[in-house]
């Protein structure tokens, strides 16, 4: 089984929908983030964790909430989705104190 | 402002060749650097990670160096295979804070039989 886990793998809505974005991890790391991940942009940060109490704001956090419900799960919702949020949606973990991150498979989402 | 900038952005190479990307930093004050390798439709994963006192790491036919001095480090890939076709991301973390990594955007590699 996948140590980073990703649902949904596709998903396509309609502007103005709330689309919530799941991770869960059994790799047992405290830290978790969300990145998206654009052609020709790399891949940026819209919001991390460093355990259930904390959450931060990344590069790009407006128009995106999240939720981490426990440590294995950290969800990404779009209160309100639009056509510019279309993107490849990335989970990641990390060892409280380490730097190598694990990436789930991704979340190809279209707002059309 | 932590910047890292990758080049080429696209390599075509034959397969069987070598080819090497170059990874710039501005990440300061600096504490390691990770290659990662994205194939299409992916996560990234880790291929190698260097401190600042290691100026070279290997992992199979990858081997990445670092020069410290000049914020720069290069991945170099010996006799290619199809499955290297992927992109690959060079990433800087800084030491203290928050252990927040910054991305390059990656260079796109395709290995062509």
């Amino acid at each position: 089984d996948a140590d980073v886990t990703q649902t949904p793998r596709n998903r396509i809505t309609k502007t103005g929908k709330r689309i919530m974005l799941e991770c869960s991890q059994t790799k047992g790391h405290d830290r978790m983030y969300w990145y998206r991940q654009d052609p020709g942009l790399g891949l940026r940060l819209i919001y991390y964790s460093f355990d259930v109490k904390d959450i931060n704001k990344g590069e790009i956090s407006d128009g995106y909430s999240v939720s981490r419900q426990a440590q294995a799960k950290f969800s990404l919702s779009l209160e309100s989705a639009i056509p510019n949020q279309t993107a490849l949606y990335f989970c990641a973990t990390s060892l409280l104190g380490g730097n190598t991150q694990y990436f789930g498979p991704g979340t190809r989402l279209t707002v059309l | 402002k932590n910047q890292v900038e990758q080049s080429p952005q696209s390599l075509i190479i034959l397969e069987g060749k070598n080819c090497t990307l170059q990874c710039n930093y501005t990440v300061s004050p600096f504490s390691n650097l990770r290659w990662y390798k994205q194939d299409t439709g992916r996560g990234p994963v880790s291929l190698t990670i260097m401190t600042f006192s290691e100026n070279t790491k290997s992992n199979g036919r990858y081997t990445a160096t670092l020069d410290a001095d000049t914020k720069q480090s290069s991945l170099h890939i010996t006799a290619s295979q199809l499955s290297d076709s992927a992109s690959y991301i060079c990433v800087v973390s800084a030491s203290g804070g928050s252990y927040i990594p910054t991305f390059g955007r990656g260079t796109s590699l395709i290995v062509h039989p």
